[in-house]
């Protein structure tokens, strides 16, 4: 059973500070990762995403991805209180016919 | 607009109506999926398309549950004889075989 894993939190961080998420996968063979951020009521919305090993950094947003250790995590540089949602990382199988795996997702809470 | 369209944007009705959702992905992704979000919960899925082939149908989901691609584009959801716990937001998304992206969803109250 492929699985993707988070912890539900919330997770609270202080405005200006760094937020950490975290992601683990089952799937040794997953070549692409996702994160999607969700507002209460409202549907994901795509805002990173890794193929290879390492860093990739789009803004305040940095996503790390590392194979051998089966994790993906995003780093949320200078947390605004705009940033409090649910994060949901994914993905994808290295058979493209399989379908995208989602984690249940992280809640995160920016405090003022 | 070339994102994932879904409608109705809101659903209301009776418990024991049949109900059908639509969604038009985005033009040339040829997969596509359901999900069934309820609050506080992430994603629950439902099926999954390749073009007009149904892949993957979650062994949660019942028989009054049916969904359809049939020239491997927009696809149908339908709901046959609606019950109370299947008030939920249901979402489509689109892919090409990377990242997914979803559409504004379908939100159904069963009363």
């Amino acid at each position: 059973q492929k699985e993707v894993e988070q912890n539900s939190g919330p997770l609270s961080v202080p405005e200006g500070a760094i937020a950490s998420l975290n992601c683990t996968y089952s799937d040794r063979g997953s070549q692409s990762f996702f994160w999607y951020r969700q507002y209460s009521g409202k549907s994901p919305e795509l805002i990173m995403f890794i193929y290879s090993n390492g860093d990739k950094e789009d803004g305040r947003f940095t996503a790390q991805l590392n194979k051998a250790s089966q994790y993906v995590s995003l780093l949320i540089r200078d947390s605004q209180p705009s940033d409090s949602a649910t994060y949901l990382c994914a993905g994808q199988p290295m058979n493209r016919d399989d379908k995208i795996i989602f984690g249940k997702g992280t809640r995160l809470h920016i405090l003022p | 607009d070339t994102g994932v369209s879904q409608n109705p944007r809101h659903k209301i009705t009776k418990r024991g109506q049949n109900v059908t959702f639509r969604c038009d992905p985005i033009s040339e992704h040829n997969r596509l999926y359901w999900y069934r979000q309820t609050l506080g919960q992430g994603p629950e899925f439902l099926t999954y398309f390749q073009n007009e082939a149904q892949l993957e149908k979650s062994r949660l989901l019942s028989d009054r549950f049916s969904a359809e691609r049939p020239k491997g584009s927009f696809s149908t959801l339908e709901i046959q004889r609606t019950e109370q716990g299947d008030s939920a937001m249901y979402l489509c998304a689109s892919s090409s075989g990377y990242e997914a992206f979803f559409g504004q969803g379908t939100r159904l109250t069963v009363v």
